[in-house]
């Protein structure tokens, strides 16, 4: 089983639409990064959470460190937020196997 | 200016060969690292070398060799090409090792097809 795991695996949203992408992690991980990968190749960190919320634009991701989880969440998609979505825990970034996005217009 | 570049970006050669990936940062950082990206996009560390001196060492075949001259670059030797090679290679840094409290910055990834 991964460290890390992520739901769902693929994702289609039509645009506007309020987008929540989960992840789950084991115990040892202190902090957890979202990642996004855009159709291109690059890699772009969104955030690093050990605890509460962050907010950045339309993106919003929170923790809950007795749970394990974390979510991040699009509001009023955009299809140029189309991209796969990678949670990772460090220290050394273990990867959750990402989430394909599309959002349709 | 690119904060973490990789050369080159695409990688065509031939089974048995040997090549170089490089990575350069320019962020200050301390800590980088490798990363392999399969063909079903999953992400999976390499190595992470801390001020030139190694510190992860993942279960990569010893064909894969790391060299960091100083600490802002992270060269990436592969000897005896195989075609299980074949996948994207991401540089990326940090400021410092066990980043749980900072983020990191990826290179644009490097291409490599062994054929």
């Amino acid at each position: 089983k991964n460290e890390v795991e992520q739901s769902p695996q693929n994702l289609t949203a039509q645009e506007g639409e309020f987008i929540t992408i989960n992840c789950s992690y084991s115990v040892g991980i202190s902090a957890l990064h979202w990642l996004q990968q855009h159709p291109g190749g690059g890699i772009v960190s969104l955030f690093m959470l050990s605890s509460g919320k962050k907010k950045h634009g339309r993106l919003i991701a929170t923790i809950n460190i007795q749970e394990k989880h974390s979510s991040l969440h699009i509001t009023a998609s955009h299809p140029r937020d189309s991209a796969v979505y990678i949670c990772a825990g460090s220290n050394k970034l273990v990867f959750g196997a990402g989430t394909i996005l599309r959002v349709k217009s | 200016d690119t904060a973490v570049s990789q050369t080159p970006k695409y990688l065509v050669t031939q089974m048995g060969n040997d090549k170089s990936i490089k990575c350069e940062q320019n962020l200050g950082h301390d800590t980088m690292y490798w990363y392999k990206q399969d063909s079903k996009k999953f992400l999976k560390i390499m190595f992470s070398y801390n001020n030139k001196e190694l510190i992860i060492n993942e279960t990569v075949p010893n064909r894969f060799s790391p060299k960091s001259p100083d600490k802002a670059h992270l060269n990436l030797h592969i000897n005896s090409l195989e075609l299980g090679d074949s996948a994207v290679y991401f540089c990326a840094s940090s400021l410092r090792a066990g980043a749980s409290n900072y983020g990191y910055t990826f290179g644009s990834g490097t291409r490599l097809t062994v054929v």
